[in-house]
């Protein structure tokens, strides 16, 4: 059984910080390696996809790594703000298989 | 666009009736379509890859009797939850796949239904 961990859980910056947090899978057999955001009673809306080790991805505030060989993304937000406030799912995938989801980064922007 | 919508978002049923959840690609054409449970503070785990046309595929430990899954047109793919018991609570999302390599494909989601099984 694949496993995918994140960290931290759960983590409550202010507003105005910058902060990161963790996606850890195999690093065997490595395919590709999304990020989703997911706000509450909304959709998970899909930020990145990155296949290569080393990729690095940017959209506006947020940016994510990827290091294939030793299994683990890192994905970053520059200057927080409270829209910020969800959470930030990883789900990794191997060749020809289904996604494999981490449970989760809650993140909480304080005012 | 790729916008994915859930109905019911909730839904409060009574143990031994069935639930039927419907799950739409309202500006796409999904030929698979996912299937996912949710328990509190754990993974979304996929339950079934529902395909356009066919049967739906299931992974181990879900039973296929219980949960019907028919995928009739590319927009629309329905998961019922038969005699529904407490243990079924659970909240239950859907994805469709979105366009793409097979390295790069997306998975849209709609926003989930919770179900409460009394």
């Amino acid at each position: 059984i694949l496993n995918v961990e994140q960290s931290p859980q759960s983590l409550h910056v202010q507003e105005g910080d910058s902060t990161n947090f963790t996606c850890s899978f195999p690093s065997s057999n490595f395919y590709a390696l999304h990020w989703y955001r997911w706000e509450t009673a909304k959709s998970p809306e899909a930020l990145f996809v990155m296949t290569l080790n080393g990729d690095e991805k940017k959209k506006g505030r947020i940016s994510a790594t990827l290091n294939t060989k030793e299994g683990y993304s890192y994905l970053y937000i520059k200057g927080s703000q409270p829209e910020d406030s969800a959470t930030y799912l990883c789900a990794f995938r191997l060749y020809g298989q289904n996604f494999v989801f981490g449970p989760g980064t809650r993140l909480s922007v304080l005012p | 666009g790729a916008v994915v919508s859930q109905h019911p978002s909730r839904v409060i049923c009574k143990s031994g009736t069935s639930v039927k959840i419907e799950c739409r690609s309202l500006d796409f054409q999904a030929t698979t379509m996912f299937w996912y449970r949710q328990f509190p503070k754990q993974s979304l785990m996929l339950m079934a890859t529902s395909n356009e046309g066919s049967k739906a595929t299931y992974e181990q430990g879900v039973e296929k009797d219980k949960f019907l899954i028919n995928h009739a047109s590319l927009t629309l793919s329905t998961l019922t939850v038969t005699s529904a018991h407490p243990e079924d609570s659970s909240f239950y999302i859907c994805s469709a796949r979105g366009g793409g390599t097979p390295s790069t494909y997306e998975q849209y989601f709609g926003p989930g239904t919770r179900l409460t099984v009394t």
